[in-house]
């Protein structure tokens, strides 16, 4: 089964500050990878698809890359809005999800 | 707007069953792969099961199979998850979300809660 390790598990930012979370897989998964965004009592929603597509309606500050093992998520700009926990998934094989990473105000 | 909605979520005692279902709306689903996936309290996603568009493929995590059966009816646009011998580490707030092998979950509902307990 592929093992999907996120990092790190918490993280303390700023409002404006540009912040990288980083999933890597225990197998390639070519670009089969998604990030997700999960607000306290809610769903979560999908940010960005096939490693680096920005899902619809998802601001651009945004933006996803990587392909096999080594991915990452960036938030150009940190918004009130984007304090939440974020996890990554494969999808290449049948369904796996990071551990999840909180962004907490600093 | 593509809408899906869970139900059947509630208090069993170990060893009990409940049928989970998720309706949904707004979109063909004899065209997606659904799944179920489920979040245990204070705890990350865990992806529990995938079904392909006609159901001739499903997939489970390790600790549900045996116990757990997805299925879905495209005529009746709607998908469930069958919970048999049920453990206290199955309490979680259950998802399904439209995606699965090779597409993400681009559509989740809100969920259904499931108490195991005595």
């Amino acid at each position: 089964d592929i093992q999907m390790t996120q990092s790190p598990s918490t993280l303390s930012a700023s409002v404006g500050d540009r912040v990288t979370i980083t999933c890597r897989a225990s197998q390639s998964i070519s670009s089969w990878l998604a990030w997700y965004q999960q607000k306290p009592g809610k769903a979560p929603k999908l940010l960005i698809y096939q490693a680096s597509s920005l899902e619809s309606g998802v601001p651009s500050r945004f933006s996803g890359s990587g392909s096999g093992t080594e991915f990452t998520l960036t938030i150009s700009s940190l918004q009130p809005g984007d304090f939440a926990t974020y996890y990554c998934q494969q999808y290449d094989n049948y369904w796996t999800f990071g551990q999840g990473t909180k962004v907490e105000i600093k | 707007e593509v809408q899906l909605v869970e139900s059947g979520g509630g208090l069993v005692q170990p060893g009990g069953s409940l049928r989970l279902s998720c309706a949904a709306s707004e979109f063909t689903l004899s065209s997606y792969w659904m799944s179920w996936v489920r979040q245990a309290p204070g705890k990350g996603l865990e992806w529990v099961a995938n079904i392909k568009q006609d159901g001739s493929e499903k997939y489970y995590v390790d600790s549900v199979k045996g116990r757990f059966t997805i299925s879905r009816d495209n005529a009746k646009n709607s998908l469930y998850l069958q919970m048999n011998s049920l453990r206290a580490e199955d309490t979680a707030l259950y998802y399904c979300a439209r995606g699965g092998i090779r597409w993400s979950g681009d559509y989740w509902g809100q969920g259904t809660l499931v108490t195991v307990s005595s």
